[in-house]
């Protein structure tokens, strides 16, 4: 299967903060999307971005397919960004994920 | 719009008894997965269905774990007997498919204590 580093692990953050969280998979996918983890455990869907680039407000991602990363920006931090960012690429016909060990992200007041 | 609807939030049974925790995709949604995550080996896939077929069950851990979906609006996943072990939550996850987004949209999740 897809083997999936996501770094860094931790990450602490001033409020105000800009952060770049990268996402490296051991193989070529067509599907690519990141996940945020809230503290009461909730996963919300930030993006679908199997290659390119996309903004939704104060974070953005690149997915370079071809050289096998992506990144998010998260621009401006508040503090309801802590929680777990993981990224889940795919390659298989269908929808299949497999989800990487996550960056903890912490942002302090 | 209601999101994905998982049931109960939180079980906690003892070891040998049946546990079956039940989902209900977004309405128009054809992909449904079952997803464990814990501490240890973070978020796995158990299992998914594609028009209510079971397509890949390669994560299920063993015999004790079976899904069904008997219709597009309704999936179970019930372990039989329960173990220690299985203590985790349980996210039930559904998408369209291919050709529109693919995006993966999560319920609350099941949190399972096994005693």
């Amino acid at each position: 299967g897809i083997q999936v580093e996501q770094s860094p692990p931790d990450l602490i953050l001033q409020e105000g903060a800009n952060s770049t969280l990268r996402c490296n998979f051991s193989d070529s996918v067509n599907n690519l999307q990141w996940f945020h983890q809230n503290p009461w455990g909730q996963l919300i869907n930030l993006f679908y971005i199997p290659s390119g680039t996309k903004q939704n407000g104060r974070l953005s991602a690149t997915t370079v397919a071809t050289e096998r990363y992506s990144l998010l920006y998260i621009s401006s931090s508040q503090t309801t960004d802590s929680g777990v960012y993981f990224c889940a690429p795919g390659k298989a016909a269908g929808n299949k994920l497999t989800f990487g060990g996550g960056t903890r992200v912490l942002v302090k007041p | 719009d209601a999101g994905v609807i998982q049931s109960p939030r939180h079980e906690v049974t003892e070891m040998g008894q049946e546990v079956t925790l039940r989902c209900k995709p977004i309405s128009g949604h054809d992909y449904l997965f079952w997803y464990r995550q814990t501490m240890m080996r973070g978020l796995e896939l158990l299992i998914y269905f594609n028009n209510n077929v079971p397509i890949d069950d390669s994560g299920m851990p063993e015999d004790r774990f079976s899904a069904k979906m008997p219709n597009a609006s309704f999936s179970t996943l019930k372990i039989q007997p329960s173990e220690p072990r299985d203590s985790a939550v349980y996210f039930c996850a559904s998408s369209f498919s291919s050709g529109r987004s693919l995006r993966q949209f999560f319920g609350p999740g099941t949190r399972l204590t096994v005693l």
